[in-house]
């Protein structure tokens, strides 16, 4: 199946810092990324639906200028957490969907640990 | 609302077979799917079935579909310690804005 990657894997950082966590899709083209974030024994809440070359579409109580989402080619995605806060510590996974069709197969990245200090 | 409800824990005995049940809300969804997450790690698609179908078998997994009552489960034959993670099922409501829906995941522990 086509693979995801997402890195950093785990990122321990510092309250005030920015963090970017990148998200390629490696052997396919991914018109549409998803970005989600999961608390700890909780479900993926999806933050925002990335498209290639357009400005990113963020669920409601997402704020767009914390979590800065670029989409600049169809096999990479990246956020980055601005001035993170020990809040902002959570598991972010990606995906992406191959092709135009709306109901297609989502293909997950590995997820990314991020813990604010 | 779009609420997937599943139950949060399960737990069987090596060899016993497991099933997952689910419940999701929009009857206009298209797809609905099963996914595996181990711990640490992101969500692998472990099977999907076309809301015109009643069950789908692959292997060890079988999918039953009742329509009517939107309901959804995932039965695992023969179960694993490797069985062990958390399962989500999800839906793509067609009648919005066909995004992903999840449900909140229950967690499988299979017991040697």
């Amino acid at each position: 199946g086509a693979v995801v990657s997402q890195h950093p894997s785990w990122v321990i950082c510092k309250s005030g810092t920015s963090v970017k966590i990148e998200c390629r899709s490696l052997d396919f083209q991914a018109t549409t990324m998803f970005w989600y974030r999961q608390f700890p024994k909780q479900s993926l809440m999806l933050m925002a639906t990335s498209n290639e070359g357009s400005k990113a579409t963020y669920e409601q109580g997402v704020e767009k200028d914390k979590f800065l989402i670029n989409h600049a080619s169809l096999t990479l995605s990246t956020l980055t957490v601005t001035s993170a806060h020990p809040e902002d510590s959570s598991f972010y996974i990606c995906s992406a969907r191959a092709g135009t069709e709306i109901t297609g197969e989502l293909f997950f990245g590995e997820g990314s640990r991020l813990t604010v200090l | 609302g779009e609420d997937v409800e599943q139950s949060l824990f399960l737990s069987v005995r090596e060899g016993d077979s497991s099933v997952i049940n689910c419940t999701y809300t929009d009857s206009s969804s298209t797809y609905l799917y099963w996914y595996k997450q181990e711990p640490g790690a992101g969500l692998q698609l472990l099977t999907y079935i076309f809301s015109n179908m009643d069950m789908k078998q692959d292997q060890r997994l079988t999918v039953l579909l009742n329509k009517k009552d939107k309901h959804l489960s995932l039965r695992i034959a023969d179960t694993q310690t490797g069985d062990s993670a958390i399962y989500f099922c999800a839906e793509i409501p067609t009648s919005g804005t066909y995004k992903y829906i999840f449900g909140t995941g229950t967690r499988l522990k299979v017991l040697a």
